[in-house]
């Protein structure tokens, strides 16, 4: 059964270093999203991403952010400069047709935790 | 007032019993709503999504929302123990890309 898988599946670092956090979708999926769940928290929506650029994002999703799809596999999370809030599991999902905010059908990856000291 | 409340539990139930999870929102632009359930150290998986008020069954789960009263029910009918997981409710507005989750709640089924 085709699955999102994330990698790392743990990261440590650094207050101020910059994280990347990878993602490969499904592979015949066209929108792709990041979602974070600070522990003990409600996941809680980043960014989605279709066509090659940002289709919707949330407050959360400022500056420090940024998302890209470097080749046709990958989609990536890129976080500058972490601060120890940023502190979380972050997952992936994936949609075919876009309509994962209709019908809920967004495929989940195992999620990254990202542990910032 | 949050835009979605869920009851964070934790609810133990015993196997064969009869569970109710609930989730009240404030924004009433929702108008799909998303159960989905999640194991321990896995992403969330959709078990049902429903759309405008009413009630939608599959097997042992059935959904049902209420928009009247902003008001959405999963019950799961002969619980067993592979049912223990966290159970969180979504929603989304028309239109938009982003699901607004709940905190989900934490259900054990007891053999």
């Amino acid at each position: 059964e085709p699955e999102v898988t994330q990698t790392p599946s743990h990261q440590v670092t650094q207050m101020g270093q910059e994280v990347i956090l990878r993602c490969v979708p499904i592979s015949n999926h066209l929108y792709f999203y990041w979602y974070r769940q600070i522990l003990g928290q409600k996941v809680e929506f980043l960014v989605s991403f279709y066509n090659n650029e940002i289709s919707e994002k949330s407050e959360i999703f400022d500056d420090q952010f940024s998302v890209e799809r470097p080749d046709g596999s990958n989609f990536t999370l890129k976080i500058r400069s972490t601060k120890l809030e940023d502190s979380a599991m972050y997952f992936c999902a994936s949609s075919h047709l876009g309509q994962g905010a209709r019908t809920g059908e967004l495929f989940f990856g195992e999620g990254s935790r990202l542990t910032v000291l | 007032q949050k835009e979605v409340e869920q009851d964070p539990g934790p609810l133990s139930v015993p196997e064969g019993a009869i569970v109710s999870l609930n989730c009240t929102y404030s924004n009433s632009a929702f108008q799909y709503f998303m159960w989905y359930r999640q194991y321990s150290r896995k992403g969330p998986e959709l078990l049902m999504y429903t759309y405008s008020s009413g009630n939608k069954e599959d097997g042992r789960f059935t959904a049902q929302v209420d928009k009247s009263s902003k008001y959405i029910s999963l019950f799961i009918r002969d619980s067993q123990p592979s049912d223990s997981a966290t159970y969180l409710c979504a929603m989304s507005v028309f239109g938009n890309e982003k699901l607004t989750f709940g905190t989900g709640t934490r259900l054990t089924i007891i053999p």
